[in-house]
């Protein structure tokens, strides 16, 4: 059984700061990995996806996350932050075979200060 | 641009009474879920539904039941809510049933009284 887990429950930083908002996985076969962004009031947006190849992946809005087989880890990350980033991030994991159904992490809510 | 609709945006009820919430989905996608999300945040696989046929039914109280008429709707009907089901119900959709990229809705929130 596949799972996540987001240690920071909240992370604080300024516009124009860089930020990591950390994810592990436990799994011992291969695995999907991804991070949705949901803004206050609204639904989960998907930003971006790994499941094999170059493990640094690109995803909207200037977000890009690294996938570490020896960490277990794909942390998301993202050079400077503006205001609208504000939101709780969730990554999110899924076995690519038996159960297919996405696992969430807790979620990390990230506010951006001006 | 929304493509998962939801409705109601919001319900208030009382204890032991049904609500039902309604979800369309515009892209054609052939998979759809309901999720339950608690005031921490956490989500909760409830229901999936791939073409219409039921594929995943996790360990939710019977209360519970979803409906589908087709593809592009899933439906939730509660009969007789608890104050533990007060919550965000959030809908989504993917092309097939193994796909990480799900589309959600904006998501229906229930208050029990």
């Amino acid at each position: 059984t596949q799972t996540v887990s987001q240690s920071d429950a909240h992370v604080t930083v300024f516009e124009g700061d860089s930020v990591e908002l950390r994810c592990n996985y436990s799994y011992g076969g291969s695995i999907y990995l991804s991070w949705y962004i949901q803004h206050h009031g609204h639904g989960l947006q998907f930003l971006l996806k790994y499941y094999s190849g170059n493990p640094v992946v690109q995803g909207v809005n200037g977000f890009e996350a690294e996938f570490s087989k020896s960490d277990s880890s794909f942390h998301l990350r993202k050079a400077s932050v503006h205001w609208s980033d504000s939101a709780v991030y969730f990554c999110a994991v899924r076995a690519s075979s038996g159960s297919w159904q996405l696992i969430f992490g807790s979620g990390t809510q990230l506010t951006v200060m001006p | 641009e929304t493509a998962v609709f939801q409705t109601p945006n919001y319900h208030v009820t009382q204890v032991g009474n049904e609500v039902s919430f309604n979800c369309k989905q515009t892209l054609g996608h052939d998979t759809m879920y309901w999720y339950k999300q608690d005031s921490k945040k956490l989500l909760k696989i409830m229901f999936s539904y791939n073409n219409k046929q039921l594929i995943v039914n996790e360990t939710v109280p019977r209360r519970f039941s979803p409906q589908s008429s087709d593809k592009a709707h899933l439906n939730l009907r509660i009969k007789s809510v608890e104050p533990e089901d007060s919550a965000v119900y959030l809908c989504a959709s993917s092309p097939t049933y193994n796909q990480d990229t799900q589309y959600f809705g904006p998501g229906t929130r229930l208050l029990v009284l």
